[in-house]
Order: structure tokens, then sequence, then C-alpha cells
């Protein structure tokens, strides 16, 4: 009964590949949200979906896409993936139509990518 | 632009001892303030979200405060055990989005 899933919890691969992380909620949230957590343990924000339709691009590399095929889904693909990419990434959903305050994110457990 | 910073960085306590985490924001037009706890290797988990109309909420041994007008939100963590230890973030909404603190990594030792 995981609210918010991400798979893989882990993704090791070699400069040049590209590969995809899939997220899912099951709370009936309309928002779903990617962060980029640094070796700094710095969480930012890189991409938010509201019923499906971006609502938040921040400066990302265009190698970085993301794709919700409903509103329960929101997957990332990274192409030609660089040392850089190496980090945490986090899946989040929330209800934003409830009210901005009311605005409660949910995240997933995370998914450690590693670029050898 | 929305900017939180959260002091200290880092916390080490005795078991049972009460503590103070302090998160500090830029922009006061927020939505509202979120504390998150993550452990080690884990993903975040909410902890208590203050509207933006609101001073406080208390959760168990938790109470968060609010301050808009200061910019300020304050974390209070009564009779703490090790159990406790982790980080903490605090993130504030301000339109479409979440900005995070760098976090106050606690620890509580036995």
């Amino acid at each position: 009964d995981t609210a918010v899933s991400q798979t893989p919890k882990y993704l090791v691969t070699q400069m040049g590949n590209d590969k995809s992380i899939k997220c899912e909620q099951n709370l009936g949230h309309d928002t779903m949200y990617w962060y980029k957590q640094d070796s700094k343990k710095f969480l930012k924000i890189m991409f938010s979906y509201n019923n499906k339709e971006l609502i938040i691009n921040e400066t990302v590399p265009n190698r970085f896409s993301p794709k919700s095929p409903d509103k329960a889904h929101l997957n990332l693909h990274i192409n030609s993936l660089e040392l850089g990419d190496s980090a945490v990434y986090f899946c989040a959903s929330s209800q934003w139509t409830s009210g901005p305050s009311y605005n409660e994110q949910f995240f997933g457990p995370g998914t450690r990518l590693t670029v050898l | 632009k929305q900017e939180v910073t959260q002091i200290p960085a880092a916390l080490s306590v005795p078991e049972g001892e009460n503590l103070v985490l302090n998160c500090s924001f830029t922009d006061s037009a927020i939505y509202n303030l979120q504390w998150f706890r993550q452990d080690p290797g884990k993903g975040l988990t909410s902890l208590l979200l203050i509207q933006s109309s609101q001073r406080e909420q208390t959760s168990g041994r938790l109470n968060a405060s609010l301050d808009k007008s200061s910019g300020r939100s304050t974390l209070y963590i009564a009779a703490s055990q090790p159990g406790d230890s982790a980080t903490y973030l605090c993130a504030a909404t301000s339109g479409s989005r979440l900005t995070f603190g760098e976090g106050t990594q606690l620890t509580v030792n036995p």
C-alpha cells in the first residue's frame, strides 16, 4: 500500500547511456514532482506536472525529459547520461486543487543513480 | 526567488533533552511550510505542515511554529530519543513550488 513508489531503487550505468526512472502514486493526487538531491544532500525541484500538464520546468538540461502518461504516473527519462547526473532522484505528489495552503507533498523512497 | 536556510547544520544532544531547530525564509509570501525527516539512504517523511494562516502545529512530541512576518519557523522536539536521529528539512511553498533548506543533521546520544 505504498503511497508514492519509484523504480528502480538503485541504478548504475555507464556514461552516454539512456535510462528511465518510473514513479507511481496511489493517493489520487493531481500533481507530481521530480526532485534531485545532490551529494551535498541539497534537494532541488526539477519538474512538476499538474493533471498531466507541465507547470514547473527548472533550469535542467534538455537531456532530462519527464513524461506523464496519466495523473498517477510521472516518469523521468535521461539521455546521454553524464557523471554529474549521479544523485538521488525523488518523486513526490500532492493535491494542488485542495488549495496551495493544503498542498502537502508526499515523497517516494528515491532512486540512487550512479553514472560511471 | 525564495531562499530557505536552516541553523544549525548539525546538532548532537543527549537523550531526553528538549531541542529547537530553526528555519528561515526570504520571501514571506508563502502558502505553507513543511517539516520533513530524512533517515540515511531513505526518502522524506512529512512531519508537520503549517498553513500560512496558522501559527503552530503539533504532533506528539513535535511542535512547529511559523512567523511569516519575520520569515521564521521552528521545530521543537520534546524529550528527544535516539530514534529521533535523522536529518530534518524545512521547505516553504511559494507559488507552485517547494523550496528546501539544506537540513539539520540531528544526533541523539543514548
